[in-house]
């Protein structure tokens, strides 16, 4: 299994919804990443969150950090075409490494 | 600044061919790393270098080599291409080891036959 999972595999949503998704680690979550990937692109940095509670905005994206929980959340107000693509979380891990969870693909129907 | 630059972006290779795919980064990062993006897998490490004359094996590094050329250069080999090896692959760079945000390349998509 992932070390870090990410649900829902897959989102539809209509323009103009709101939307969460969620990033689970089974290990205690030190630093978590956010990332969007549009279709057949590389990776595009969106947020970084360190400590436990800490919360990050960027234009319509929010993304929060729960410690206890092992958890983070993606959430998109609004959301709109340009917010289509795949969403992956990443966590660092000991000697240098990143870890991803397999990604959410989002689809935003108008 | 161009960032994490990639080459060649599309390649066929038959079963048993060579090839080098090349990764160049321009911001002084002193990480880099090699990844490998198939379906319902996610992103999953091949190798890494955490500073220039180092590397490292990642999570899937059989049938692959690397070399850290210099801090912008890191180069991934594939000496005998197996099917199985099919991917897109994208390097990364990171100013340091943890903490860091990883800048990514737009990827190589191999296709081996």
């Amino acid at each position: 299994s992932q070390e870090l999972e990410q649900s829902p595999q897959s989102l539809i949503v209509q323009e103009g919804k709101n939307l969460t998704i969620n990033c689970t680690s089974s290990k205690t979550l030190y630093g978590l990443y956010w990332y969007k990937q549009k279709y057949g692109e590389g990776l595009i940095f969106l947020m970084m969150l360190q400590k436990g509670g800490e919360e990050k905005s960027h234009e319509k994206i929010t993304a929060k950090l729960d410690e206890k929980k092992q958890q983070s959340s993606l959430h998109i107000t609004a959301s709109q075409p340009s917010h289509a693509g795949i969403y992956l979380c990443g966590a660092d891990r000991r000697a240098q490494k990143l870890v991803f969870g397999q990604g959410t693909r989002l689809t935003i129907n108008p | 600044n161009a960032g994490v630059t990639q080459t060649p972006k599309f390649q066929v290779l038959k079963t048993g061919q060579s090839m080098t795919l090349q990764c160049a980064q321009d911001m002084n990062h002193n990480s880099m790393y090699w990844y490998r993006q198939d379906p319902g897998m996610g992103l999953r490490l091949i190798y890494y270098s955490a500073s220039e004359g180092t590397t490292d094996k990642g999570e899937v590094p059989n049938g692959y080599n690397v070399s850290r050329l210099n801090k912008r250069e890191f180069s991934l080999r594939l000496e005998s291409a197996a099917p199985s090896q099919t991917s897109v692959y994208f390097c990364a760079s990171r100013q340091g080891p943890i903490n860091y945000e990883q800048y990514f390349g737009p990827g190589t998509r191999l296709t081996v036959t």
